[in-house]
This record gives structure tokens, sequence and C-alpha cells, in this order.
């Protein structure tokens, strides 16, 4: 099982641009979540699914947008990324526990 | 303030020594406590739940007063090798079984 991978692992973009991140997990878990994790701030939580096709806002949702078309994705975008939005993006899923994927380093010029 | 909150370090102990990293979380809802480990540069992975019982792993003992809602990690004989982030995280099931994460105790085990 290579349990929950995430790509790119790296990407720098300029403020406007957009991109996807693309999570995957081959454990059959319903909950998937998009975190972001700053210094000092800890992991916040972006967005999260509980099963195929649904989606809910987390802490911070603002300017990112999910969807979880297949059990096993959950996708994150970024429509017009700006310079607060430089971060380490985490995904995870989860029966009981949450496993994480190796994070998205994200750097908006 | 934050749902979770725990001291930041870093604790800087040598080898050998024993460690303590106390968390305390704000909703009472909270049902789960886990305290996870974060590597530098690298994804966090559960080290343990935490159970009002307590429990033992190893060298690694966790603790949980619900009364005081205060979570307690006590790591023993210390390596080289637990040098990382310590995480507590609080759980509360229904509404997607999100878990809430503290901003993590850092500790450098040294010579």
């Amino acid at each position: 099982n290579a349990g929950v991978t995430q790509t790119p692992k790296f990407r720098v973009l300029k403020t406007g641009q957009s991109m996807t991140l693309l999570c995957a997990q081959d454990m059959n878990h319903e909950y998937m979540y998009w975190y972001r994790q700053d210094p000092g701030m800890g992991l916040r939580l972006i967005h999260y699914s509980v099963g195929e096709g649904t989606t809910a806002k987390g802490e911070v949702p603002d300017g990112y947008n999910v969807s979880r078309l297949k059990k096993q994705n959950f996708l994150l975008g970024l429509e017009s990324a700006a310079p607060s939005q430089t971060s380490v993006y985490f995904c995870a899923s989860s029966g009981h526990t949450q496993y994480f994927g190796p994070g998205t380093r994200l750097t908006v010029l | 303030r934050k749902e979770v909150e725990q001291d930041p370090g870093p604790f800087n102990v040598p080898e050998g020594a024993t460690v303590a990293f106390n968390c305390t979380y704000s909703n009472s809802a909270s049902q789960s406590f886990f305290w996870y480990r974060q590597d530098c540069r690298k994804e966090p992975k559960l080290l343990m739940s935490v159970y009002s019982s307590g429990n033992e792993d190893g060298r690694f003992t966790a603790q949980l007063n619900r009364a005081s809602q205060y979570i307690s990690l006590l790591i023993r004989d210390s390596k080289l090798s637990d040098s990382a982030t310590y995480l507590c995280v609080a759980y509360i099931t229904g509404g997607g079984n999100k878990l809430t994460f503290g901003t993590g105790t850092q500790l450098k085990v040294e010579l």
C-alpha cells in the first residue's frame, strides 16, 4: 500500500496563477482532509470530505476549492494564488486514525 | 485562546534523560486524544493514542486528565532519534471526525 500520496511535492507560483493539488489514498477511507501548516500556527484544516461527492469547509477555507469525484482522490484548487497561501499543504485520510501524505511545499511570489 | 495549547519549547535534553510534555484543551466535548510526531519537513505520524486510564508504549507514556482537560506525554531514556516535534491532538466525533492540532513541542536530544 502506498498510503496517502500527494502531487506535486514542490511548486512555485506567481500571484494570480491557479493550480490544483492532488491527493490520493489506497486505504478505502471515507474521510479525507486538506490542511496547511505555517510556522507558529500548527496544522489548520482547509476543507474536508466525509465521502465521495461531498465536501465541507474547515477552519480556513477562503481562497481554496476542493472536489471529491472519486473516493480515492481529493483535489485542492487555488483559483488565484496569493502570497499568503505560501505554505506546506498536507492531505490526510482516515478511518479512525488519520494518515498524512508527504506534503506539498507551495511558494507564491 | 487556542483549542489545544502546548509549550513550543524547544526542550533540549541529554541522551538518556526523561522528558515530559504537557498539553491543555479547551473543548470539553473532545472525546479522543492523540500524540503525533513530526520530523523536520516531514508529515505528522501517529505516535500513540491517549486513554483515560493512561497508556504506555515502550519508553512512551501518555496520560489524560479530563477534569483538568490536560494531556501529557512522558518519554523515558531519550534517544537521539526522539528529536522531533510532538503534536497534541484532540478529536471530536461526528461532523467529519475532525482533529484539532496543537502547534507542537520541539524536542532536541543531545549527546
